[in-house]
C-alpha cells in the first residue's frame, strides 16, 4: 500500500550538469504526471503518461526537459545543462482513473547553484 | 495564463471557528474540482473533490461548494483545528485529464 515514491528527495546541481529524478507511481496507476512547483506558486503541469505513452509534454518548459516511463510505471524526469531558473519542486503524481484524484508523492527539491 | 486563482494568499483563524477558502475559475470546460492540503516538505494530500453535475459535497468537517454560473468554488472547514494549519491549493480539470492549480492559501489555526 505504499505512495508515490519520489528520489532523492533533495538534489544540488552546478549550473550546466545533468540530473535525473525517478518516481515511483502507485502499483497499477495507468496514469502518471509531472509537475513543477517554484517557490509560492500551485504546480505547474510539465508532462503526462498513460501507462508508456508520453501523451502530453506541451508544459516542458524546453528541450533540456525530458521524461520516460519505459515499461508503465516508473519513470525519470531528466533535465540536461540545468540552469538556475530549473531550481523548484518536481512533483510526480499517479492516477486510479476516472475523475479520481492524483496522489503526489513528496516531491525532489532541485537547487541549481 | 492562470486559469485557476485563489486570491487570497493567506487565511488566519481562531481554532473552533470556520475557515472559508475561495476559488475562481475562468475555464467553462472544467468539470472536476479539488482541494489539497500541503505541509511544508511534503507533497499534496488530496482533501475532497467535487462534479460539476454538484453544488456541494462533504465529507466530515470539510465541505466544498460550487457555484458553476460564477465560477467559484470555495471550501468550509468547522470546526477548524490546528492540524488544519497547512496550504490549500484548489485545483481542476476538463475531461478527466491534467489538473491546473491555484497558488495556494496559507491557513494559520491559532490556539
Amino acid at each position: 500500500g505504499a505512495g508515490v515514491s519520489q528520489s532523492p528527495r533533495y538534489k544540488v546541481a552546478k549550473r550546466g550538469q545533468d540530473v535525473a529524478l525517478r518516481c515511483d507511481p502507485i502499483s497499477g496507476h495507468v496514469s502518471l504526471f509531472w509537475y513543477q512547483q517554484a517557490l509560492g506558486q500551485g504546480p505547474e503541469f510539465l508532462t503526462y503518461f498513460q501507462n508508456e505513452a508520453q501523451l502530453d509534454k506541451s508544459g516542458l518548459p524546453s528541450d533540456r526537459f525530458f521524461a520516460e516511463r519505459p515499461e508503465g510505471s516508473v519513470s525519470t524526469l531528466k533535465i540536461q545543462r540545468t540552469q538556475q531558473e530549473d531550481s523548484a519542486v518536481y512533483l510526480c503524481a499517479s492516477g486510479g482513473g476516472h475523475n479520481s484524484p492524483l496522489h503526489f508523492g513528496n516531491g525532489t527539491r532541485l537547487t541549481v547553484t | 495564463d492562470q486559469q485557476v486563482k485563489q486570491n487570497s494568499p493567506s487565511l488566519s483563524v481562531q481554532e473552533g471557528r470556520i475557515s472559508i477558502l475561495n476559488c475562481d475559475y475562468t475555464n467553462s470546460m472544467f468539470d472536476y474540482f479539488l482541494w489539497y492540503k500541503k505541509y511544508p516538505a511534503e507533497g499534496p494530500t488530496f482533501l475532497i473533490s467535487i462534479s460539476s453535475i454538484k453544488d456541494k459535497n462533504e465529507d466530515g468537517r470539510f465541505t466544498v461548494f460550487l457555484n458553476k454560473s460564477a465560477k467559484h468554488l470555495s471550501l468550509h472547514i468547522v470546526p477548524s483545528q490546528p492540524g488544519d494549519s497547512a496550504v490549500y491549493f484548489c485545483a481542476a480539470s476538463a475531461n478527466d485529464y491534467k489538473l491546473s492549480f491555484g497558488a495556494g492559501t496559507t491557513v494559520t489555526v491559532r490556539a
